[in-house]
């Protein structure tokens, strides 16, 4: 069990620019859940998948952005055509069935 | 909707003392979690404690202890004799029946700084 990763921990972009994060939760967890948290907030609940389904999905989620989870495993996120706003910590966590989260150590994300 | 309140953002203490964050939530559920978590320095959030919300037993796990109370929509952490490394922000949240409450609502942090 090496807990949740993320990849990158860090990435600098261009307002405009599309950008992809990944997650791999611990392996035999089959939810997987997405949250973002801005400087000095709490996180906010982003989305979550239940083996490859994408059960729920925040209002925070808008259109430019876009998770998959295409084998049950790992996922990703996508931000297309990023804003200024987008700047946070991208949280990424996961749970055997209705268990508490175990959460990864984040992508900070950083919008020029 | 659901929402947290920590109203205390910053606490400091020093080494030994007692030190309680608050918590008050709001909820339209029946049934509903409750959830602290911490986050060091390193950014991860950990796992502390998650209650339901039919079971209002105070509960204690080594020098942490939490006290749930319905009538007031609070559930208080209490840390006795803090140590230097329980510095972090720390997170009360709370989430509704659907999914047993991994979809969370968090407050918005307490940062408690403990100093030697």
């Amino acid at each position: 069990d090496t807990g949740v990763s993320q990849d990158p921990r860090h990435k600098i972009t261009k307002r405009g620019q599309n950008v992809t994060f990944r997650c791999d939760p611990i392996s035999e967890h089959n939810r997987l859940y997405w949250y973002r948290q801005t400087l000095g907030q709490g996180p906010e609940f982003l989305t979550y998948f239940q083996n490859e389904a994408q059960l729920e999905k925040s209002r925070l989620l808008s259109d430019r952005f876009s998770a998959e989870r295409p084998k049950g495993s790992f996922s990703t996120l996508e931000i297309q055509r990023t804003e200024q706003g987008d700047s946070a910590m991208y949280l990424c966590a996961s749970s055997f069935s209705q268990a508490p989260l175990h959460f990864g150590n984040g992508t900070r994300l950083t919008v020029t | 909707a659901q929402k947290v309140t920590q109203a205390q953002t910053e606490i400091s203490v020093v080494e030994k003392e007692d030190v309680t964050l608050d918590c008050v939530y709001e909820t339209r559920d029946t049934t509903y979690y409750l959830f602290w978590y911490k986050q060091p320095p390193s950014g991860e959030l950990v796992f502390l404690i998650r209650r339901n919300s039919f079971d209002e037993q105070n509960e204690i796990s080594g020098r942490y202890s939490w006290n749930f109370q319905k009538s007031t929509s609070s559930f208080n952490f209490t840390i006795t004799a803090s140590q230097v490394v329980d510095s972090a922000v720390y997170f009360c949240a709370l989430s509704g029946p659907n999914n047993a409450g991994n979809m969370l609502t968090f407050g918005g942090g307490t940062r408690l700084m403990v100093k030697p």
